[in-house]
């Protein structure tokens, strides 16, 4: 079975520009998270969805943050507009169930640098 | 919130020697998981403990759930080269997330 994809796998830009991350999760799993390490920190977590709904987003920095699950399947997050502190490797994970942590499956992540 | 405290940050090691590290929280957890993390690469699950006390090896891996639930240990027998990364330990919160550790940067010389 495919894994949890991310794209892109790089992305650099400038201060007030706009990115969107995309993650696609594994195929038939509801919950997909989002998780972000900041370089030397630990991985950090944004929020999770069910589905298509958003079941916990208290990890999300600010308003200049912006996650969609349209239809259940793909997720995105826009950072608009981008700010230095920003960069880091943005994880994504999906999994079956929550309440096993062994169904947790990790994307490669998608590094961002904010310049 | 809740937060984990990891250590060593990191650890220079020669091949064929043990390795050990650790987590502390002062708050309790009913999961504890251990990752692995490759250059380029998301977390990797090694190891999920989920009873106070739990002792649990995989190959050369061998972690304990303390038995207050605040702590955890990962040990890594006769380290290799391909040991190298980061080793993350893990407690899961009541609604699924992941709260995890600074991590442990492993590098193991030939």
């Amino acid at each position: 079975e495919a894994g949890v994809t991310q794209f892109p796998s790089h992305s650099v830009i400038e201060k007030g520009q706009t990115v969107t991350l995309r993650c696609d999760p594994i195929s038939g799993h509801d919950n997909l998270y989002w998780y972000r390490r900041v370089m030397g920190k630990e991985i950090k977590f944004l929020l999770h969805f069910v589905k298509e709904s958003k079941q916990d987003e208290s990890g999300m920095p600010n308003n200049r943050f912006l996650a969609e699950r349209t239809g259940g399947t793909y997720s995105t997050l826009k950072v608009q507009p981008a700010e230095l502190e920003d960069s880091g490797v943005y994880f994504c994970a999906s999994s079956q169930g929550r309440l096993r942590a062994n169904g947790y499956t990790f994307g490669s992540g998608t590094r961002l640098t904010v310049v | 919130g809740q937060q984990l405290n990891q250590s060593p940050q990191s650890m220079f090691i020669q091949e064929g020697e043990d390795v050990s590290m650790n987590c502390t929280s002062s708050s309790i957890f009913n999961t504890w998981l251990w990752y692995k993390q490759d250059p380029g690469e998301g977390p990797v699950l090694l190891i999920a403990l989920y009873k106070a006390g739990e002792l649990t090896s995989n190959g050369r891996l061998t972690a304990q759930f303390g038995i207050t639930r605040k702590d955890s240990f990962l040990n890594i027998s006769a380290s290799i080269p391909s040991d190298v990364g980061i080793y993350f330990c893990a407690g899961r919160g009541s609604q699924g997330n992941l709260i995890f550790g600074k991590g442990t940067k492993l590098s193991v010389k030939p």
